[in-house]
């Protein structure tokens, strides 16, 4: 079983704040999500990293892919209210028969106050 | 385009009781479509993997006599809660798979149906 550790699980700051998600896993992925949820609500995809070392932005969110591709962290600056969320990662797996399967993190609940 | 919709989006019912979700791919055809359990304030647990025409993969700990999969089309799956319990109570998301060239599907995933059994 492949297991994804997101750390810190709760983190509460103020709007302007920085702030870095972890996601860490000692298997080897081909890809790597993020996603944030809303409650009551599916999670909805930000990005996917593919290679090893691998940095995407996306407006004040930087995502990075670890070199071996088992690990992933999600910078978010100047963080707003409308950044709060559940914010999951998860890692793609090929299965040996075909076909693939996400495994997901277990989540980083961010709250940013005014 | 690649959205899909659960119904109902929430649904209460007695301890007992079966309970169908549906879950559906709106604008594309799933090549796979994956049912997922998520309990308050934890992430999601992938129940299932579903291929139309062919019985579903269950994960371990899943029982697949009480949640039965039913993959007819290939934008439609259902999951079916069969003698519902209130441990059963939780959030079903399910997503539908669509090859995105290369060797794995990306996934969609619907908003998912709030079970409550009372």
């Amino acid at each position: 079983t492949q297991l994804l550790e997101q750390s810190p699980q709760f983190l509460s700051i103020q709007e302007g704040e920085n702030l870095t998600v972890y996601c860490n896993s000692s298997s080897v992925f081909s890809s790597l999500q993020w996603y944030r949820q809303e409650p009551g609500e599916g999670p909805v995809l930000l990005v996917t990293v593919v290679t090893g070392g691998e940095v995407k932005k996306l407006k004040r969110l930087t995502f990075q892919f670890g070199d071996a591709r088992k690990d992933s962290s999600l910078h978010i600056t100047a963080a707003q209210p409308g950044d709060t969320g559940l914010y999951l990662c998860a890692g793609d797996f090929i299965l040996t028969g075909g076909g693939n399967k996400l495994t997901f993190g277990t989540g980083t609940q961010l709250k940013v106050e005014l | 385009g690649a959205v899909v919709s659960q119904h109902p989006s929430w649904v209460i019912c007695k301890s007992g009781t079966s309970v169908k979700i549906e879950c559906r791919s709106l604008d594309f055809q799933a090549t796979t479509m994956f049912w997922y359990r998520q309990f308050p304030k934890q992430s999601l647990m992938l129940m299932a993997t579903s291929n139309e025409g062919s019985k579903a993969t269950y994960e371990q700990g899943v029982e697949k006599d009480k949640f039965l999969i039913n993959h007819a089309s290939l934008t439609l799956s259902t999951l079916t809660v069969t003698s519902a319990h209130p441990e059963d109570s939780s959030f079903y998301i399910c997503s539908a798979g669509r090859l995105a060239g290369g060797l794995s599907d990306t996934q969609y995933f619907g908003p998912g149906t709030r079970l409550t059994v009372l």
